[in-house]
């Protein structure tokens, strides 16, 4: 079952960040935090993941809260491209449980 | 690098009919995975294999679906006797192991009328 609450859906500005939450206030001390997304008609695309200290790639950064009980996931500048469904999931980082549980996520639209 | 490629992309049958679909994984990776996306909901892992053995297959309705992945490489996914509640897309994943970023297929897309 999916251990994350994210909002269901999301508009966004083109060229502004967007700025997605997560809740995962029951996360375990050894699970990470990913975030995929899905744009229509493809398959999901991983685009980050963090234990505890903020990362940042060329996709996306991704601020956890000191507690570790929520995070976000920032697109600095938002094209129509993002426009996607985004899951953010916890999983824990050992071998044999790779699967990933995906939730609902969050619909973002970037609007022109 | 090659991604994940799947067939047939679409697929539509009737219900009580036989249906299967096909995944190759990136080269190399030893992990493979059928998820089951529903229209509206996040995949369902159905299957995880580790080489041509299987790791999880807790979530896969065994009296219907089946799947096998002979040699440790490409794998495939069946569905009989199909049912309307299947109707949903096929997506095939591989990892190199089993921890690490999962790529994800296009899917396969059926229809159970």
């Amino acid at each position: 079952d999916a251990k994350t609450t994210q909002p269901p859906s999301m508009d966004c500005a083109e060229g502004r960040a967007a700025n997605l939450p997560c809740n995962h206030s029951t996360i375990s001390g050894n699970e990470y935090v990913y975030w995929y997304r899905q744009i229509h008609s493809q398959g999901p695309q991983y685009i980050i993941h963090g234990l505890k200290n903020n990362e940042t790639n060329e996709m996306a950064s991704l601020i956890i809260t000191e507690d570790r009980k929520s995070s976000t996931l920032i697109l600095p500048h938002a094209t129509l491209r993002d426009t996607a469904v985004y899951y953010c999931i916890v999983r824990p980082y050992q071998t044999g449980a790779n699967n990933l549980f995906f939730g609902t996520g969050t619909r973002l639209t970037v609007i022109p | 690098e090659a991604g994940v490629a799947q067939s047939p992309r679409y697929k539509i049958i009737e219900k009580r009919q036989s249906v299967a679909f096909w995944c190759n994984p990136i080269s190399g990776h030893a992990t493979l995975y059928w998820y089951q996306q529903i229209l509206g909901q996040g995949p369902k892992l159905l299957i995880q294999f580790q080489n041509n053995g299987v790791v999880d297959d807790s979530q896969l309705p065994k009296d219907r679906f089946s799947a096998e992945r002979l040699k440790g490489v490409d794998s495939t996914l069946k569905i009989q006797p199909a049912k309307l509640e299947d109707s949903a897309v096929y997506l095939c994943a591989s990892s190199f192991g089993r921890i690490g970023e999962l790529f994800f297929g296009e899917g396969s897309r059926l229809t159970v009328l």
